[in-house]
């Protein structure tokens, strides 16, 4: 299985604040990599598939970056809205599998 | 409108089976693998197996191969997750996830169940 890890575990940042969050793959994928964001008692919502496609209605101020085996989560501008946990999905192959996740919360 | 509506939560006692469920609408059952996902109490997300409605295509993580049964009837455009024994390991939320092909591969999971919550007691 290939594994998933994501950097920091968590991080806690202001609204204006830039953020990064890393994912690396144990071996390349390509750019088959989706991110998604998930609130307290909410399904995951799709973010960025195949490593940089923003989905249609995700503001631009997240983006997606990286290929083979490190990739890269952006929020430009951290807005309230965008407080949760964000997780990325390997869809190279089988079975995907999921990093353990990045909790965004408020400084 | 696309979404996937699944069944409502479930308690059950360990040793007893279980069999929760997934409807798709507004759109093509049989276009789309369709999958599902745990996630257990405070923990992160774990993909279980995917199926392709119609062509009898299933892939199972191997961590889940044996414990758990996915299915579908494409005459009611429902997927299913069942299980013939629960454990209380089995307790958390499970979600259905209609998985995107384009040319090459998946490109992630574009539409999510509200998700399920199994409680399994002992």
């Amino acid at each position: 299985d290939i594994q998933m890890t994501q950097s920091p575990s968590s991080v806690s940042a202001s609204v204006g604040d830039r953020v990064t969050i890393s994912c690396r793959a144990s071996r390349a994928i390509g750019s088959w990599l989706a991110w998604y964001q998930q609130k307290p008692g909410k399904a995951p919502k799709l973010l960025i598939s195949t490593a940089s496609s923003l989905q249609s209605g995700v503001p631009s101020r997240i983006s997606g970056s990286g290929s083979g085996t490190h990739f890269t989560l952006t929020i430009s501008s951290l807005q309230p809205e965008d407080f949760a946990t964000y997780y990325c999905h390997q869809t190279n192959s089988f079975p995907f599998t999921f990093g353990p996740g990045t909790k965004v919360h408020i400084k | 409108e696309v979404q996937l509506v699944q069944s409502g939560a479930e308690v059950q006692k360990s040793g007893e089976s279980l069999k929760i469920s997934c409807r798709g609408s507004g759109y093509t059952f049989t276009n789309y693998w369709i999958g599902w996902v745990r996630q257990m109490p405070g923990k992160g997300l774990e993909w279980m197996g995917i199926l392709y409605p119609g062509h009898s295509d299933i892939r199972y993580n191997p961590s889940f191969q044996g414990q758990v049964t996915i299915s579908a009837d494409e005459s009611f455009s429902t997927a299913y997750l069942q299980w013939r024994s629960l454990r209380a390991s089995d307790t958390g939320v499970y979600y259905c996830a209609r998985h995107v092909m384009v040319p090459g591969g998946f490109s992630g999971v574009d539409v999510w169940g509200q998700g399920t919550t199994v409680t399994v007691s002992s």
